[in-house]
């Protein structure tokens, strides 16, 4: 079975940490990403990677960065956390090809920021 | 990108079909049409996708129009566990971000 993990199910920081959430995939897929899940607004991308090393901006990168050091890990990073970043932050991962590939997604880090 | 438009909510009982629906009206030729669904306090599940005929897999089948402006994801038979939020995403390119909507929460009563 495709295994998406997130390092925490809940975690609850202050306002001004930094705060990394990890994500790490057994398939060997070469892309991953990152949404965030708010009610109302469905979900939204931050940022994704196609590659080691490389990533992109998605819809709502504001406020967060990324690393991708090996092919497997995905981290997200909020570099001085808000209250507004209070949310679901899902990680999902898939192969990249000319046919479609589905993505698969962890089961998410329930994120508080007081 | 091209917009999916689904109902708020559907109510079904329990080893009854289920069939939901989704318009894609300005949907492209290279679009495929993907199912997802979110169960509670899970992370999105992949369902079924096509692009012009009709699929069928373990989970579901998947009716697509043959204009493609709309499709319907078919449950066969409901359980207790297809409670959940179903998604109709368009997507033409293998591997990239998928746009979610708000999607079709679906009841299911015993």
């Amino acid at each position: 079975d495709v295994k998406v993990t997130q390092s925490s199910r809940y975690l609850v920081k202050r306002t001004g940490e930094k705060v990394f959430l990890e994500c790490v995939q057994d398939m060997d897929h070469e892309n991953m990403f990152w949404y965030r899940q708010d009610p109302g607004l469905g979900l939204r991308l931050i940022y994704f990677s196609y590659d080691v090393k490389m990533k992109e901006k998605g819809d709502i990168p504001e406020g967060y960065s990324v690393s991708r050091e090996k092919k497997e890990r995905f981290s997200l990073i909020l570099e001085s956390a808000s209250t507004n970043q209070t949310s679901m932050y899902l990680c999902a991962s898939s192969f990249t090809s000319g046919t479609y590939y589905e993505q698969y997604f962890g089961p998410g880090t329930r994120l508080t920021v007081t | 990108d091209a917009k999916t438009t689904q109902p708020n909510s559907m109510e079904s009982n329990e080893e009854e079909p289920v069939h939901l629906p989704c318009n894609h009206s300005t949907i492209s030729g290279t679009d495929y049409i993907h199912w997802y669904r979110q169960l509670p306090s899970q992370g999105p599940e992949y369902v079924i996708h096509g692009l012009t005929s009709n699929v069928n897999n373990r989970m579901a089948s998947l009716a697509i129009a043959e204009d493609r402006k709309s499709s319907t994801l078919i449950l066969h038979r409901a359980t207790l566990r297809d409670a959940a939020v179903y998604y109709c995403i368009l997507n033409y390119q293998a591997g990239t971000a998928l746009i979610f909507g708000k999607g079709t929460t679906l009841s299911v009563s015993s």
